[in-house]
């Protein structure tokens, strides 16, 4: 099975602006996950996506964003950029069981690399 | 909420040697479940072991074992044999179930040096 791919791997952007960036998940999972990674605070959970529905959200602004398609893809988007907004974003898909087997293994995808300047 | 601490920044370990990561977490879950997770330098992240919370023996995976405890909260990664290419950011991570979904929430990680 292919794995976790994210796009686009890099991104310069300007503050301000927005950004959209994509996940598509293991086939099969219809679990989405996005994380944040920056060396100051490390990993922090986004928000989680099963069947187009979001199911769970962290503590972030509402600039941040993101929706699921039919086909399990999703995308996440960050509207009026900040300087802070510079990190590794990473995508995590599982079968997104909530009890039980290995369904709640997440497996992650490459990152995207977004620079805001 | 749950929270997971890795108190150990930075670790290493002669190659062929054994070195311990440490882990605690807190949570009021009665079930759930504890990962570690590896990112090599500029590479994906890769699960490398997990444990069920209900279970009682330790997870093993080749070199990798855990020493869960699940009484103190505390998950900590064994590697035996190490090897160049286990040289990574190694994070602890807890699955919460909070809400409607789930999360994970991850220490800060501990940055795994392997000398030749």
């Amino acid at each position: 099975k292919a794995g976790v791919t994210q796009t686009p791997r890099y991104l310069i952007k300007t503050r301000g602006q927005q950004v959209t960036l994509s996940c598509s998940p293991i086939s099969g999972h219809r679990s989405v996950s996005w994380y944040q990674q920056t060396p100051g605070q490390g990993l922090q959970f986004l928000f989680e996506y099963f069947s187009e529905t979001q199911r769970n959200k962290g503590n972030f602004p509402g600039r941040f964003s993101g929706r699921q398609f039919s086909n399990s893809r999703s995308e996440m988007n960050v509207s009026t950029l900040e300087l802070g907004d510079s990190a590794l974003y990473l995508c995590a898909s599982s079968l997104g069981l909530l009890a039980g087997g290995s369904g709640e293994t997440q497996y992650f995808g490459p990152g995207t690399r977004l620079l805001v300047l | 909420a749950q929270t997971v601490t890795q108190s150990q920044p930075e670790m290493s370990v002669q190659e062929a040697e054994t070195v311990t990561l440490s882990c605690t977490y807190d949570t009021s879950e009665s079930d759930y479940y504890l990962f570690w997770y590896k990112q090599p330098p500029s590479r994906q992240m890769i699960l490398v072991i997990r444990q069920e919370a209900y279970k009682q023996q330790n997870a093993t995976e080749n070199r990798f074992s855990v020493n869960f405890q699940k009484a103190a909260k505390s998950f900590s990664l064994k590697i035996s044999d190490s090897q160049l290419g286990d040289a990574a950011m190694y994070f602890c991570a807890y699955r919460s179930q909070e809400g409607q979904g789930f999360s994970f929430i991850f220490g800060k990680g501990t940055r795994l040096l392997v000398k030749p």
